[in-house]
């Protein structure tokens, strides 16, 4: 059971790069999230999706862009990479919005 | 997330203790999750708690919502090595007119052998 898919799992950027972050989901889950993790700073909200063609803002959602063109694809873009942006990404869905979410495996993301 | 706190914000214990973790908040929470991450991993879904009072088990681990629904435990008994990692609570609030999903901070883990 794949679950969750995160690609990719480590990637070094320099800074002004652009790249896209992939998660695949084969649980039919309608809602996806994408969340950074940093050291004393928990799990932070980047941007969700409700569904097929649908995104909204999170609490951290400056310096990124998502899309989500089919239902089992939640894609996070940095347009031009910063510093700021070296994190640990999870990506995660849930059935509804009054269940658990299930997460990814992560993406260490490293910005020089 | 200030309005989800966790206690401790770490813990080390020797293998067979008892040990508790703390999550709480000022609002009320529209369900409660507990989740677990080993270093360098994803989360994983332990356990869901929506009604106030209610407790569930899984194994060594036990998690209890208050009835207020304000505060969440989770409880591990004769704590092993692989106990170790980090829980983070996860949990449903209405936060300014809209429901939110926010996590806490997270407890780090350490059994010692």
């Amino acid at each position: 059971n794949a679950g969750v898919t995160q690609t990719p799992k480590f990637r070094v950027l320099k800074t002004g790069q652009s790249m896209t972050l992939l998660c695949a989901q084969d649980m039919n889950h309608e809602y996806m999230y994408w969340y950074r993790q940093d050291p004393g700073m928990g799990l932070r909200l980047i941007h969700y999706s409700v569904g097929e063609g649908t995104t909204a803002k999170g609490e951290v959602p400056d310096g990124y862009n998502v899309s989500r063109l089919k239902k089992q694809n939640f894609l996070l873009g940095l347009e031009s990479a910063a510093p700021s942006q070296t994190s640990v990404y999870f990506c995660a869905s849930r059935r509804g919005s009054n269940q658990p979410q299930h997460f990814g495996d992560g993406t260490r993301l490293s910005i020089l | 997330s200030q309005e989800l706190e966790q206690s401790p914000q770490s813990l080390i214990v020797q293998e067979g203790k008892n040990l508790t973790i703390n999550c709480t908040s000022s609002k009320t929470l529209y369900g409660l999750y507990w989740y677990k991450q080993k270093y360098g991993e994803g989360l994983i879904f332990l356990m869901m708690l929506q009604k106030g009072g209610e407790e569930k088990s899984h194994e060594k681990i036990t998690a209890k919502l208050d009835e207020k629904k304000q505060q969440s435990s989770l409880h591990i008994t004769a704590s092993q090595p692989s106990h170790a990692g980090i829980y983070l609570c996860g949990a449903t609030l209405y936060l300014r007119r809209t429901y939110k999903y926010i996590f806490g901070t997270g407890t780090r883990l350490k059994v010692l052998a």
